[in-house]
């Protein structure tokens, strides 16, 4: 979707570094959502926004932080990245609870 | 805790073969079932379904949904190689605090031969 960014495309990092995934989305959604996608696991979620400094976890925000100033950016933040963390990271964007859920182009993150 | 199975986990058909890809739910709380496609990128939505026995369509794919027996087909008829990809079926949540939260199954690997 066009209205919906990641950056950067692709990252490699060492272990122990901090790491900050951006999402951008130019569609004044509401609803904001990271996901990470392993091979056998499908898409997994790690946390969610639902508006402005509002944000909840997902099913495995273990290591991971979230943050939303403004309602164009959700960022992700992985404080002291693990090679567990080796994933692709999708953000998507929602109008509402009862909307899809429309995704951006996807970050490749490796750990070494 | 909510759950999606898809069957199978691959499928390789040559083309004109028509398909069908099953999705299984344990939800507490169901709101809709959403399909996507995914080729080497970002998933894109297809369906979103909420109700039984309505079929969507959209030139040669349709849906499904059964909510008595908890699930949904997706129909590929005259595949095409370029419906190769991985088809993902989702759940969403409507209940307390899950704001829509969408639960993924592993998805169904489709590869058409010419």
């Amino acid at each position: 979707d066009a209205g919906i960014t990641q950056s950067p495309r692709h990252k490699v990092t060492e272990t122990g570094t901090p790491v900050t995934l951006r999402c951008h989305q130019t569609e004044n959604h509401r609803y904001m959502y990271w996901y990470r996608q392993d091979p056998g696991h499908g898409l997994r979620l790690i946390h969610y926004s639902y508006g402005v400094k509002d944000t909840d976890k997902g099913e495995v925000s273990d290591g991971y932080s979230v943050s939303r100033s403004k309602t164009e950016d959700f960022l992700l933040t992985l404080e002291s990245a693990t090679s567990s963390q080796t994933s692709v990271y999708f953000c998507a964007m929602g109008r509402g609870v009862e909307d899809t859920q429309y995704f951006g182009p996807g970050t490749r993150l490796t750990v070494l | 805790e909510d759950k999606v199975v898809q069957s199978p986990l691959s499928l390789v058909v040559h083309e004109g073969d028509t398909v069908t890809l099953n999705c299984s739910y344990e939800v507490t709380n169901f709101r809709s079932l959403l399909w996507y496609k995914q080729e080497k990128k970002a998933p894109t939505f297809l369906f979103m379904l909420t109700s039984s026995g309505i079929e969507k369509k959209s030139g040669r794919l349709s849906s499904i949904l059964d909510k008595k027996e908890l699930f949904s087909i997706l129909n590929i008829t005259a595949t095409q190689t370029g419906d190769s990809a991985v088809y993902l079926c989702a759940v969403k949540d409507a209940g307390g605090t899950s704001y829509g939260k969408l639960t993924f199954g592993q998805g169904t690997i489709l590869t058409v031969h010419p």
